[in-house]
């Protein structure tokens, strides 16, 4: 299997601007999380998906993020307006209900740079 | 409110060197405990998941055990592809699926 894939890996941005993060699970998983890490906040939970349906978005900060999950091959996460403030490298993971609770599979991450 | 501190925030030890990695947490109700690697520019990569306390896992050179209020991360005689950031993390009974990760620790092991 492939893993998790991300795209884009970088963008940078002018703030302002609407970015848009994809994420594509591993074939079969049933859980889709999307994580964003910064160094002073370190990893934190943004939404998560289960079987498509977003089951806990209280990490997402404001009003300016949305996520979706169309089917259960893509997931994209959106910022717009972008802000300096949103630069961090964003994650996505997923899991398989029956896997040992807790063990997800993160893809390599998109940098973004808001300027 | 769920929390997990690690110490310490960095930890530089000589190849051959053994020590151990802190996770201190503070949760309502645990249902997991894991451990996570980290290597520069990529995703956490999952090592160990730890249910009761007294319970302990094994791989290579890494050994991961907890206690009802923290978990350690020994490592034996580490080489330098030993380096990499560690995370740990807990998973509450009332939180889903959802993991809240400490800061991690970054670990050098130098020749």
């Amino acid at each position: 299997d492939a893993g998790v894939i991300q795209s884009p890996r970088h963008e940078v941005t002018e703030m302002g601007q609407e970015v848009t993060l994809r994420c594509k699970p591993i074939s079969g998983h049933d859980y889709l999380f999307w994580y964003r890490q910064t160094m002073m906040r370190g990893l934190e939970l943004l939404i998560y998906f289960n079987n498509n349906v977003p089951i806990d978005d209280s990490g997402m900060p404001e009003d300016r993020f949305s996520a979706k999950m169309p089917n259960a091959s893509f997931s994209t996460l959106k910022i717009q307006p972008s802000e300096p403030r949103d630069s961090a490298v964003y994650f996505c993971a997923s899991s398989a209900l029956g896997a040992p609770s807790g063990e997800l599979f993160f893809g390599e991450g998109s940098r973004l740079t808001v300027l | 409110e769920d929390q997990v501190t690690q110490s310490p925030e960095a930890l530089r030890l000589q190849e051959g060197e053994s020590s151990s990695l802190n996770c201190s947490y503070t949760v309502s109700g645990l249902r997991g405990l894991f451990w996570y690697r980290q290597d520069p520019g990529k995703g956490p990569e999952f090592l160990f998941t730890l249910y009761s306390a007294g319970e302990e896992k094994e791989k290579e050179r890494l050994k991961a055990t907890l206690t009802k209020k923290e978990s350690f991360l020994h490592i034996t005689a580490p080489k330098p592809e030993d380096s990499a950031t560690y995370l740990c993390a807990v998973q509450a009974t009332n939180s889903g699926y959802a993991l809240n990760f400490g800061k991690g620790t970054s670990l050098l092991v130098t020749p």
